[in-house]
Parts: structure tokens; C-alpha cells; sequence
């Protein structure tokens, strides 16, 4: 398995730019999520999605859209990149996502690194 | 907001000691989780401690779990270079599908 994989891994846009953050895994994990890692402030939840068809917002959402039309797939929209939004992005999965058990172990993509200019 | 923060922030040790971080947070939980993170990769998770336990253990790894003071400890043994990361605390409050992350211990173990 290639677990969570990420793409691309770096990438850099214009103010006002969009792009798509590819995530994918091949652990047939219903639940996925997005994060946003910055210095000093350790990982904030972008929006998740409990199964395919189901996404909800997490801390951060704005600025931000997903979808989620295949349990593999979750990719993250940027819809007019702002320099806040330079940033680490990780995609997560996870097995479960049952209310009482939910987010054992989540496994990590490597990550996105994006910058605004 | 946050709702686990570690302390501290940074710890400096030589190769053979152990290394300390603890993880406070605010509301209720189901469980609390700790992860790895070594410097330009993803997170990789370590161990998970429910909120009916107290300690837990996984190869030179012990956490502790105290949900009266809503605190959590992590304690490697015999630390090694490849120990060198950064470590996060994330809670998961009960009910709830969101995983919260501390902002980090960045260990450093010295050879």
C-alpha cells in the first residue's frame, strides 16, 4: 500500500491564484481530513469528511472548499489564494469514524508546503 | 482554538537519558494521541491512551494520562538521536470527529 500520498509537493501562486491539493489513499479509510500546519501554532482542522458524498468544516475552513465523490479521493480547493494561506497542508485517514470510535490512529500524508506571493 | 499545548515548547538532551513533554487541555475527551513528526515529513502516530486508562506503554514509550488535571505526559527511555522531532499531543473530545493538536515539543537529543 501506498498509504496517503500527496500532490504536489511543493507549489507556489499569485494572490488571487486557485489550485487543487491532491490527496488520495488506498486504505479504503472512510474518513479523511485536511490540516494546516504554521509555525508555532502545531496542526488546525480545515475540513473532514466521514465517508464518501460527506464533508463538514473544521476550524479554519475559510477560504477553503473539498469534495468527496470517492472514498480514495479528498482534494482540497483554494478558491483565490491569499498569502495567509501560505502554509504546510496534511491530508489524514483513518479507519474509523464511528462517534465512539472515532480518529484512532490517523495516518499522514507528507505534505504540501504552498506559498503565497 | 487549540485545545492541547505542550510543554515545553523545546527540550535539549544527550543521547541515553530520558526526555519528559507533557500535554494539558481544556474540555472532556475520548482519547488523547501522540505523534512524531521529524523535520520536513508527516506525522506519524506513536501511541493512544483512552480517557478509562492511566498509563500505557509501547516499546520505550510511556504515557500517562491524568483526566482530573486534564494532563498527559509522554516519557521516552534511553532517548537516541533518532529520536530527534518535533512531538504533538491531539485530543479527541468526546462525540466528536475532530482531532485537536498541541502546537509541539521539538526534541533534540544530542550525541
Amino acid at each position: 500500500n501506498a498509504g496517503v500520498t500527496q500532490t504536489p509537493k511543493f507549489q507556489v501562486l499569485k494572490t488571487g491564484q486557485s489550485m487543487t491539493l491532491q490527496c488520495a489513499q488506498d486504505m479504503n479509510h472512510e474518513y479523511m481530513s485536511w490540516y494546516r500546519q504554521d509555525p508555532g501554532m502545531g496542526l488546525r482542522l480545515i475540513h473532514y469528511s466521514v465517508g464518501a458524498g460527506i464533508t463538514d468544516q473544521g476550524e479554519v475552513p475559510n477560504g477553503y472548499n473539498v469534495s468527496r465523490s470517492t472514498t480514495e479521493d479528498f482534494p482540497l480547493r483554494l478558491l483565490s489564494a491569499a498569502p495567509s494561506q501560505t502554509s504546510v497542508y496534511f491530508c489524514a485517514s483513518s479507519p474509523t469514524g464511528t462517534p465512539l470510535e472515532v480518529q484512532e490512529t490517523q495516518y499522514f500524508g507528507p505534505g504540501t508546503r504552498l506559498l503565497v506571493l | 482554538s487549540q485545545q492541547g499545548e505542550e510543554d515545553p515548547q523545546a527540550l535539549s538532551i544527550q543521547e541515553g537519558e530520558n526526555a519528559t513533554m507533557n500535554c494539558s487541555y481544556k474540555t472532556s475527551i475520548n482519547n488523547l494521541q501522540w505523534y512524531r513528526q521529524n523535520s520536513g515529513r508527516g506525522l506519524v502516530h506513536l501511541i493512544l491512551i483512552r480517557s478509562n486508562e492511566r498509563e500505557k506503554h509501547s516499546g520505550r514509550l510511556r504515557v500517562t494520562l491524568d483526566t482530573s488535571k486534564k494532563s498527559s505526559s509522554l516519557l521516552i527511555t534511553a532517548s537516541r538521536a533518532a529520536d530527534t522531532a518535533s512531538y504533538f499531543c491531539a485530543t479527541d473530545a468526546s462525540n466528536d470527529y475532530k482531532l485537536s493538536f498541541g502546537a509541539g515539543t521539538t526534541v533534540t537529543v544530542r550525541a
